[in-house]
């Protein structure tokens, strides 16, 4: 069974760019939920898709935005990026409605 | 009401020491509450996960004890070990398609040999 897999590792963009950071979901799941982890917090939901649909969104701006792909597979992309956009996002899969969500190993942006 | 609130925010054990960290919540909607260990440079990996309708469950040499009416659940490691050390998040959730993992801020354990 493959695991949450995310690309790039590591991204270093200036403010204003534009960032998409990729995410394949564990074999059978069809759930993708992105999270942002500030340094030393825990993380903080940004949205979720649901068959090819956001499925559900926390307290975050438009400019954050995603998509999931047939395969399962999802983007989240960032725009007009911000200094305290800096931080590790976690892309994380789950089995439909069921809670149990397996997190991949995250891509660490940093904002200059 | 959305918040999850954990403590202490960090613990320094011994080898062989059994260290607890405690969370409590507001919202009586959540009806899922798993544990993470997250390592360095990591993701957080899930652990052990209870639900409602148990007091208390135990996987391998982790366990969570849970009080509904108080509305707050711990973690216990038994005989911890070095390669425990690490940041643990709790969290809450009500387990629905479309609705989110709400995360305490984290314990980070350091187990001394």
């Amino acid at each position: 069974e493959t695991g949450v897999t995310q690309s790039p590792t590591h991204l270093i963009k200036t403010r204003g760019q534009q960032v998409t950071l990729r995410c394949s979901s564990q074999s059978g799941h069809n759930t993708v939920s992105w999270y942002q982890q500030a340094l030393g917090q825990g993380p903080q939901f940004i949205f979720q898709y649901y068959r090819e649909e956001e499925n559900g969104r926390g307290n975050f701006p438009p400019r954050f935005s995603g998509l999931q792909f047939p395969n399962y597979s999802s983007e989240l992309n960032v725009n007009a990026l911000e200094l305290d956009d800096s931080a590790l996002y976690l892309c994380a899969s789950s089995r439909g409605a069921v809670n149990e969500q397996f997190f991949g190993p995250g891509t660490r942006l940093t904002v200059l | 009401q959305q918040q999850v609130k954990q403590s202490p925010q960090s613990l320094i054990v011994q080898k062989g020491g059994i260290p607890i960290i405690n969370c409590a919540y507001e919202n009586t909607a959540f009806d899922y509450f798993p544990w993470y260990q997250q390592f360095p440079g990591k993701g957080p990996a899930l652990l052990i996960a209870i639900r409602p309708d148990v007091s208390e469950k135990k996987e391998g040499r982790f366990t969570i004890s849970f009080n509904k009416s108080a509305k707050q659940f711990s973690l216990h490691i038994m005989d911890s070990q070095p390669g425990d050390s690490a940041t643990y998040f709790c969290a809450a959730s009500i387990e629905k398609a479309g609705t989110a993992l709400i995360f305490g801020k984290g314990t980070t354990l350091s187990v001394s040999s």
